[in-house]
């Protein structure tokens, strides 16, 4: 059962708008959150990440929201440049039992921002 | 400062063979992680390492073993590679912050 989900496999932008990127989790237990980017060829990269006892984060054109009780979090990319075309990843850190600061990863959103 | 470094970039190997994907960091990070990723999927943790001498299992170890005798590096070892191990496999380190530091990858083909 998948507990991070990324339920949109591709998002296509045109230069200068928003990107809406969505994640949904299904663990409770989840207290911190990342997003990644990761280009053809390379390793993901760290992007921006919000705690759970935070509804907003931003970072320059990235802000990423949370809402808790829908379980969902949402990151937004203003404005969209053709250098972020890349897959994004959401990821959940694990903070319980044994597996203290391990990551579950959704499958990713690949993002297209056309000039 | 390589930061996270992956050896080699990308083999070949037969069914039955043996491999080990090497991985090294020059953060003086204690955590370690190896993932696979397969394609439209996202990263599934094979094993992870908490700092020298000790490791554990991830959410697919099957068919992978570890060892973690320094700080700085974290090899992979694929005993008898079936098919079903075919991936893009990715080290990753962190120290006590949240963030992990990726390398670049290893793309590795079982036939």
């Amino acid at each position: 059962d998948q507990q991070v989900k990324q339920n949109s496999p591709s998002l296509s932008v045109q230069e200068g708008r928003i990107s809406i990127l969505n994640c949904d989790y299904t663990n409770s237990m989840f207290d911190y959150f990342l997003w990644y980017k990761k280009y053809p060829a390379e390793g993901p990269t760290f992007l921006i990440s919000i705690s759970s006892i935070k509804d907003k984060n931003e970072d320059g054109r990235f802000t990423v929201f949370l809402n808790k009780s829908a379980k969902h979090l949402s990151l937004h990319i203003v404005p969209s440049q053709p250098g972020d075309s890349a897959v994004y990843f959401c990821a959940a850190r694990v903070n319980y039992g044994g597996s203290q600061g391990n990551l579950i990863f959704g499958k990713g959103t690949k993002l297209s921002v056309k000039p | 400062n390589a930061g996270v470094t992956q050896t080699p970039k990308f083999r070949i190997l037969k069914i039955g063979q043996s491999m080990t994907l090497q991985c090294a960091q020059d953060m003086n990070h204690n955590y370690m992680y190896w993932y696979r990723q397969d394609p439209g999927m996202g990263l599934k943790l094979i094993y992870y390492s908490v700092g020298a001498g000790i490791t554990d299992k991830g959410e697919v170890p099957n068919g992978y073993n570890v060892s973690r005798s320094t700080t700085e590096d974290f090899p992979l070892r694929l005993e008898l590679a079936a098919p079903s191990q075919t991936s893009v496999y990715f080290c990753a380190s962190r120290a006590s912050t949240d963030t992990q530091y990726f390398g670049p990858g290893t793309r590795l083909t079982v036939l």
